[in-house]
């Protein structure tokens, strides 16, 4: 079974400051990956797919990274702002065994302090 | 095209009774996904359609859960007998293409409470 593990639970950082999320697969065959924002209380809001033929992706200040040989992915922020302060997912489609059974992590808290 | 509609946005239920939930997905979107996230999870996956075919559920989709797409456009969810272990936000999504490398595109989900 898929398990997905994500570094760190939590984070606390000062505004301005760059940072990184980390994301491991136990089953490195991956065939996408989809990080996501989720507000309290809300759905999840998609930032960045990277596709089964690609190995990383960028938006604005985001740019998410994918190992697959390793299945290892990783979000990088640059210049946090307080709006950041969300709960970022990760979410794996396997390469075998069903592609309907994507995988999410259970999050890393970030909270961004003015 | 406004995204992924769920409704309601929360619900309230005594335990024992039945609840509905209805999802519209992206118009142009084939397939959609029914999703349970608990309090510090992470979502989990429940039942998933493509057009009006459900393809695959869940074994965490018990016998008193029920999903339908009827016209491959919205689809419903349906608790019967709710419990208190049923107390969830309930995530809908749809995505477009094969082996989903448009991604999904999720709803603001249904929290729903069972007192």
């Amino acid at each position: 079974k898929q398990e997905v593990t994500q570094i760190p639970a939590a984070l606390s950082v000062p505004e301005g400051e760059n940072l990184v999320l980390n994301c491991s697969f136990t089953d490195s065959a991956i065939y996408n990956l989809q990080w996501f924002r989720q507000d309290p209380g809300k759905g999840l809001t998609s930032l960045l797919l990277i596709q089964s033929s690609q190995r990383e992706q960028t938006s604005g200040r985001l740019n998410a990274s994918l190992d697959k040989s390793s299945g290892r992915s990783t979000l990088y922020i640059a210049a946090s702002q307080p709006g950041d302060s969300a709960t970022y997912l990760c979410a794996g489609t396997p390469a075998f065994g069903g592609y309907q059974k994507v995988t999410f992590g259970i999050g890393t808290k970030l909270q961004v302090i003015p | 095209d406004t995204g992924v509609s769920q409704d309601p946005r929360h619900k309230i239920t005594k335990r024992g009774q039945n609840v509905t939930f209805r999802c519209d997905p992206i118009s142009e979107h084939n397939r959609l996904y029914w999703y349970r996230q608990t309090l510090g999870q992470g979502p989990e996956f429940l039942t998933y359609f493509q057009n009006e075919a459900q393809l695959e559920k869940s074994r965490l989709l018990s016998d008193r859960f029920s999903a339908e797409r009827p016209k491959g456009s919205f689809s419903t969810l349906e608790i019967q007998r709710t419990e208190q272990g049923d107390s969830a936000m309930y995530l809908c999504a749809s995505s477009l293409g094969d082996r989903l490398n448009y991604g999904y595109t999720f709803g603001s989900g249904t929290r729903l409470t069972v007192v």
